[in-house]
């Protein structure tokens, strides 16, 4: 099975600053990745799909890169409905796999 | 608009059965995958396994954890995905969700998800 580091585990941060969220894979799933953001109770929400194409109506803020191993989750400038968890899955093969999570707190 | 809404969740003692449903609407339902997760607060979110479209025989991946013990079936007719769960464990307690996936081949990134429904495994 393919294993997915995300970093960090937790993320205090204000709003109006640039975060970064990384994933590391542990063989490369070329850009089969996708990233989700969750809230309390609610099904994720897809943001950012084969690694860097952005989801239809997600805001332009949130921005992904990488390929092989290592991906990043970007929010150019945090807005006070960002603050949630963020993961990474990747489906590059079976079984797909998630990230541990990241959850974005207020600073 | 797409719907998924997940229904079938309880308490249920271990060694148990319990079949999960998925009923969909706003989309062709055999035009696509279906793929199930699930989520604890310990294990965070898991892939369950997924069937695929009709175009592509509707047929199905598992985890190697459920792998024996979950079945992943469809109605077209009704456009409702099942998760049948035998042999339940308490490690199988979580949150599950179906998901709608984008193709009919590939479980890959689902933009539609369910609300998700508790299954509970204890005695």
């Amino acid at each position: 099975d393919i294993q997915m580091t995300q970093s960090p585990f937790t993320l205090s941060a204000s709003v109006g600053d640039r975060v970064a969220i990384t994933c590391r894979a542990s063989q490369s799933i070329n850009s089969w990745l996708a990233w989700y953001q969750q809230k309390p109770g609610k099904a994720p929400k897809l943001l950012i799909y084969k690694a860097s194409s952005l989801q239809s109506g997600v805001p332009s803020r949130f921005s992904g890169s990488g390929s092989g191993t290592e991906f990043t989750l970007t929010i150019s400038s945090l807005q006070p409905d960002d603050f949630a968890t963020y993961y990474c899955l990747q489906h590059n093969s079976y079984p797909l796999t998630f990230g541990g999570g990241t959850k974005v707190e207020i600073k | 608009e797409v719907q998924l809404v997940e229904s079938g969740g309880g308490l249920v003692q271990p060694g148990r059965s319990l079949r999960l449903s998925c009923t969909t609407s706003g989309f062709t339902f055999g035009d696509f995958a279906m793929t199930w997760f699930r989520q604890t607060p310990g294990k965070g979110l898991e892939w369950v396994g997924f069937i695929r479209g009709k175009a592509n025989g509707e047929t199905t991946e598992y985890a190697a954890s459920v792998k024996g013990r979950f079945t992943i079936s469809t109605d077209d007719s009704k456009s409702i995905a099942y998760l049948q769960m035998n042999g339940l464990k308490t490690e199988d307690t979580a949150v599950y969700y179906c998901t709608r996936d984008p193709t009919s081949q590939f479980s890959s990134s689902p933009r539609d998800w369910g609300q998700g429904t508790l299954v509970t495994v204890s005695s």
